[in-house]
């Protein structure tokens, strides 16, 4: 089944423990995206991939790293994370790096940071 | 930058018609998306207009104007299942892809 597989589902940590969270497609998209989601903000992106080894910030960039070393997986991580980073994480990706592609997104990540 | 503005709520009746209304101002235009999205789901892809006009996809149908910034998705034949929030998201001339805030729809029976 073409899917874009995230892990954790939900996740509780503290203020300055490292985290990562986990993306994989298995369709060979091209184009992979991290998206926030905070109510009444709407989707904002944080970083994103055209390709193995591409990658670029988004809007909301401070407090991520991303790595695309493999074509397939897209992880975020959080160095240091702090309060405000509590929020709904997407991933998602496309068959091409253009944004006039529909994106397919991954279940989704609850993190919550105390 | 990029703004994007759809309603926040809206409530409608089983079996009737709904239109949720999307404006935009970009720096250039390189088509506008639709996605729904339930309550701690994924978003998923309903629709995408790059030209003027109606695109009807079954019960669904989402309206474009380029000139007016200017675009609407229309439920037909509402269902209780369709209760769920309404993303629109607009690509521009730079490739960048912004979403609205979202239409959280509640169909009530």
């Amino acid at each position: 089944e073409a899917q874009v597989t995230q892990n954790p589902r939900y996740l509780i940590t503290v203020t300055g423990k490292k985290l990562t969270v986990t993306c994989s497609q298995n369709m060979n998209h091209e184009y992979m995206s991290w998206y926030r989601q905070d109510p009444g903000l709407g989707l904002r992106q944080i970083y994103y991939s055209m390709n193995v080894e591409v990658t670029d910030k988004g809007d909301v960039p401070e407090g991520y790293k991303v790595s695309r070393k493999e074509k397939r997986n897209f992880p975020l991580i959080l160095e240091s994370p702090s309060p405000n980073q509590t929020s709904l994480y997407f991933c998602a990706s496309s068959l091409f790096p253009t944004t006039n592609e529909k994106l397919f997104f991954g279940s989704g990540t609850q993190l919550s940071v105390l | 930058g990029q703004n994007i503005d759809q309603p926040t709520e809206m409530t409608a009746t089983e079996g009737a018609i709904v239109q949720i209304n999307c404006t935009y101002q970009t720096s250039g235009f390189n088509g506008l998306f639709w996605y729904q999205q339930h309550a701690g789901e994924a978003p998923t892809f309903l629709s995408y207009n790059v030209l003027d006009g109606l695109e009807e996809k079954g019960r669904f149908s989402s309206f474009l104007s380029r000139s007016k910034g200017y675009s609407y998705l229309l439920l037909k034949e509402l269902q209780m299942k369709d209760s769920a929030s309404y993303l629109c998201a607009v690509s521009d001339a730079g490739n960048m892809l912004t979403f609205g805030g979202g239409t959280r729809l509640m169909v009530k029976p």
